[in-house]
């Protein structure tokens, strides 16, 4: 089976930076997405690592180590509307994604 | 077009009906996906199509029941269901099913199912 653990609540004011870590157990692993979701709406997919190293988008930015099962969503600059729930999620060669418990992020001002 | 189109976005139903829950893609992926979602937790996986085949069935109850007509489209029917499965009911498709060039996948906006 699968398990992801990523914290379950994160606060920070607005410009700061934050990070959310998932750390996975998986047989047959490809990589490692990140999807966002505000109430009331659908995940939106943010970014994929399927190699180590850091993958940047604008202002969100991805990290895997393979070889310690981990990795981060580094969020810059942040902003109100980044107030959401962030979802770790393990590709594997079965075909699917299995998502982990999600992550609360409240923006402060 | 770079969309997961759902209808209906809020279905309520007794738990004798008949309904479908529809799902539409134009942007050439392969695999298509049914996630049920309950309130604070994460999705959860119930079917997968790979080239419109169905590839997994994540031992869902024959209450639901999937079909992909073609490629673009996607249903699930739903039949004699229990006040425990109103959930968000989330379409997605990416590229392909399996392999590393699985960059992630695009949801539909869901339906909102509520059971009577």
């Amino acid at each position: 089976g699968q398990s992801l653990e990523q914290p379950s609540e994160v606060t920070a004011v607005e410009g700061a930076i934050v990070q959310i870590n998932c750390t996975y157990q998986t047989s047959g692993f490809y990589g490692l997405s990140w999807y966002q979701q505000h109430d009331g709406g659908a995940p939106t997919f943010l970014s994929y690592n399927a190699l180590d190293g850091l993958e940047e988008t604008g202002r969100f930015s991805s990290f895997l180590s393979r070889s310690d099962s981990y990795g981060y969503l580094l969020l810059q600059e942040l902003q109100m509307k980044d107030s959401a729930s962030y979802f770790c999620a393990v590709n594997t060669n079965a075909g699917k994604s299995t998502f982990g418990d999600g992550t609360t992020l409240t923006v402060k001002p | 077009d770079t969309e997961v189109t759902q209808t209906p976005k809020h279905l309520v139903m007794g738990m004798t009906n008949k309904k479908s829950l529809k799902c539409e893609q134009h942007m050439g992926h392969r695999a298509m996906y049914w996630y049920k979602q309950k309130a604070k937790k994460p999705p959860e996986l119930m079917f997968v199509y790979s080239y419109e085949k169905l590839s997994i069935n994540e031992s869902v109850p024959s209450r639901f029941s999937p079909e992909c007509p073609n490629s673009s489209l996607l249903n699930l029917h739903l039949h004699a269901l229990q006040p425990e499965d109103s959930a968000l009911y989330l379409c997605a498709s990416s590229h392909t099913g399996t392999g590393q060039a699985n960059y992630g996948y695009t949801f539909g906006s869901g339906t909102r199912l509520t059971v009577v």
